[in-house]
């Protein structure tokens, strides 16, 4: 466990549908990234939150894809009109900013989403 | 732009040494990160280096060559709990936040 946690673990919805993922970060991190992981691939940037701030999202991110940080505390991800192709495994992670040369992040277990 | 390469697969036997390589290729560089990731799990990490050398910790040890856009992480006294799949990522090189991973190298160790 290393921290983070992530809710709801797995989550099944129908084509078409709205599905929101949340994220509790380290308290003390104020560095919070969202990543999509498919089978066989490396985890792939969505978006990155200093404190409440969102610095980068990715361009292969659609506006499907939103993401919020209100208070610089927990993270939600929300897609709307989900499509068969969202299905994956979403990983939210936390890092600290100042002080962590080695720029570490702390993943959390993730979401597991299917798209029938 | 910025992408990594590593093998996909690497089989080793209990108790010996194995090697993982990643090239990169970024328009910047800050520093090449090595996490690990059991099946079903979340990645942890593992080491960082940000300067040409060896960084050791524990059984594990991560190598970079700034010149060569090349780093290894190196596995000592393998163990079968060692088999899990491996990734090496880079932060953006546009002085972004992006991390980049690449596609992971998947590590069997056998008895």
């Amino acid at each position: 466990d290393t921290g983070v946690s992530q809710d709801p673990r797995h989550k099944i919805t129908k084509r078409g549908q709205n599905v929101t993922f949340r994220c509790d970060p380290i308290s003390e991190h104020n560095r919070l990234y969202w990543y999509r992981q498919t089978l066989g691939q490396g985890p792939e940037f969505l978006t990155y939150f200093q404190n409440e701030a969102q610095l980068e999202k990715s361009r292969l991110l659609s506006d499907r894809f939103s993401a919020e940080r209100p208070k610089g505390s927990f993270s939600t991800l929300e897609i709307q009109r989900t499509e068969q192709g969202d299905s994956a495994m979403y990983l939210c992670a936390s890092s600290l900013g100042e002080g962590n040369y080695r720029r570490e992040q702390y993943f959390g277990p993730g979401t597991r989403l299917t798209v029938t | 732009g910025q992408s990594l390469e590593q093998p996909s697969e690497v089989t080793a036997v209990e108790g010996a040494i194995v090697q993982i390589n990643c090239t990169y290729q970024t328009s910047g560089f800050y520093g090449l990160s090595w996490y690990q990731q059991h099946d079903g799990g979340a990645p942890t990490f593992l080491s960082y280096n940000a300067l040409d050398g060896l960084e050791e910790t524990g059984r594990f040890s991560s190598f970079l060559s700034r010149s060569d856009s090349y780093g290894y992480l190196l596995l000592q006294e393998l163990q079968m709990k060692d088999s899990a799949s491996y990734f090496c990522a880079v932060r953006d090189g546009t002085g972004g936040f992006k991390t980049i991973f690449g596609a992971g190298t998947r590590l069997f160790v056998k008895a």
